[in-house]
């Protein structure tokens, strides 16, 4: 069974701090891992991670994908009030037709 | 302004009732997945259409059901079969066709949240 653990499951940081997220998986015929963001409701994209040891950046925003040892991290460097929100991390097979998410990373940025 | 619309974002329904969750998306993506999501489940995928005409259970399928009549659309119901219905309800699409197995990014809707007393 295809399996996605995120961790840890909550943080709180101060302002200015610099933040990791971390993702494991296991699920047969991996196609790609992606990065989502909820503050209300709707999530928002964020990355789509296909090749290891690539890192892809938006911003304070940064992510990497490590094939072989099956993860993912999420860096948010500088963290603002506004990156508080839950990161949702989700991983595609070539076997399957949806997405398998992980339970999510609450973050809380304190002024 | 493409995009994915659910409706009601609230709604609130006592026990034994169905109730309808609509979605309907200008995108014009072929696939289109419901999710429920529970505080600390992150989220959980109930129905997925590739196509019209053309749905398959997700992990936890059971009390719901849905049509997918047309490629915009594709309602949910919760029926009185569901043992825990209050949750919130996240409708998304993706650009997947036909032969296509991959789903690729993921368009959410705003969510409909649930509640039956």
């Amino acid at each position: 069974e295809d399996k996605v653990v995120q961790s840890p499951l909550s943080l709180v940081v101060h302002e200015g701090d610099t933040v990791t997220l971390n993702c494991s998986y296991e699920v047969t015929n991996f196609r790609s891992l992606l990065w989502y963001k909820q503050e209300k409701k709707a999530p928002t994209f964020l990355f789509m991670l296909t090749s290891s040891g690539i890192e892809k950046k938006s911003g304070r925003l940064s992510s990497i994908l490590d094939k072989k040892e099956l993860f993912s991290i999420l860096n948010i460097t500088a963290t603002q009030t506004g990156d508080s929100a839950v990161y949702l991390c989700a991983v595609e097979s070539n076997s399957g037709y949806a997405l398998n998410f992980g339970k999510g990373t609450s973050l809380l940025v304190t002024p | 302004d493409g995009g994915i619309t659910q409706s009601p974002k609230y709604l609130f329904r006592k026990e034994g009732q169905n109730v309808t969750l609509s979605c309907e998306q200008n995108l014009n993506h072929d696939a289109m997945y419901w999710y429920r999501q529970d505080p600390g489940q992150g989220l959980r995928l109930i129905y997925y259409s590739q196509i019209v005409n053309d749905f398959q259970k997700g992990d936890i399928a059971e009390g719901y059901s849905v049509s997918r009549e047309k490629k915009e659309s594709f309602p949910l119901t919760v029926t009185s079969a569901q043992k825990n219905p209050t949750a919130f309800y996240l409708c998304a699409s993706s650009i997947a066709g036909s032969g296509r197995r991959n789903t690729g990014e993921l368009f959410f809707g705003e969510g409909s949240r649930l509640t039956v007393l």
